[in-house]
């Protein structure tokens, strides 16, 4: 079936520090790219995400790049505070459809 | 603001019993969805309504069902509950013009006992 692999599992920086986490999907037919933010505790909450007729999308620190050649998708968090400690999950999906494949999660620890 | 919002943050049942997930969100979307969500494996969607009472199986729905009486509510469903089924439920809902762009409630931790 339609998959989307999503590394690492763990993800440990230094305060400062940039982040990054990437996934690769399977399935030709996604257009759409979400990325939720799990804090501990709580609720997923979409952060960014991106369409398949753009590369690249900035939100202040947070970024996400689509190679869509080779189905490939990246969160890049920079200048990370304690606060971006939480688990991410990224996503494929169409943006019509109602069967969105989620990764299996990274955990960001950032060390103050 | 979206608020979706379900009925249980912690539940604990017995192997066997009947168990009600109760979800709700008052932002009159469309879609609503459910998921359950283990280490290691991601969010998996169990069943998904993109209307009042219909339904569509997601990719593990095999010991659940659920309910859309109202477009506000959506009901999850464990006839006979059974250790396996002991995980993180959440429910998320869309709107028809951004399905993909979906909001989580707080989930609901079950055990199975």
């Amino acid at each position: 079936g339609e998959n989307v692999e999503q590394h690492p599992s763990t993800l440990s920086v230094q305060e400062g520090d940039s982040a990054v986490i990437k996934c690769t999907y399977s399935d030709s037919a996604s257009n759409y790219f979400p990325w939720y933010k799990q804090e501990l505790g709580k609720r997923p909450q979409l952060i960014i995400d991106i369409r398949s007729n753009v590369g690249e999308k900035k939100d202040q620190r947070i970024a996400v790049t689509l190679n869509k050649t080779a189905k490939h998708f990246s969160l890049h968090i920079t200048e990370t505070q304690p606060e971006d400690s939480a688990v991410y999950f990224c996503a494929a999906g169409d943006t019509g459809g109602f069967k969105t494949i989620f990764g299996a999660g990274t955990r960001l620890f950032v060390k103050a | 603001d979206v608020k979706v919002t379900q009925s249980s943050r912690y539940l604990v049942k017995r192997t066997g019993e009947k168990v009600f997930l109760e979800c709700v969100q008052d932002m009159d979307h469309e879609n609503m969805f459910w998921y359950r969500q283990d280490p290691g494996l991601g969010l998996r969607l169990i069943y998904f309504s993109y209307d009042v009472k219909m339904k569509e199986k997601g990719d593990i729905p095999e010991g659940y069902s659920v309910s859309r009486e109202k477009k506000e509510r959506f009901s999850l469903i464990l006839e006979s509950a059974s250790t396996n089924q002991t995980s993180m439920y959440l429910c998320a809902s869309s709107p028809n013009d951004r399905v993909s762009e979906q909001y989580f409630g707080p989930g609901t931790r079950l055990t199975v006992t």
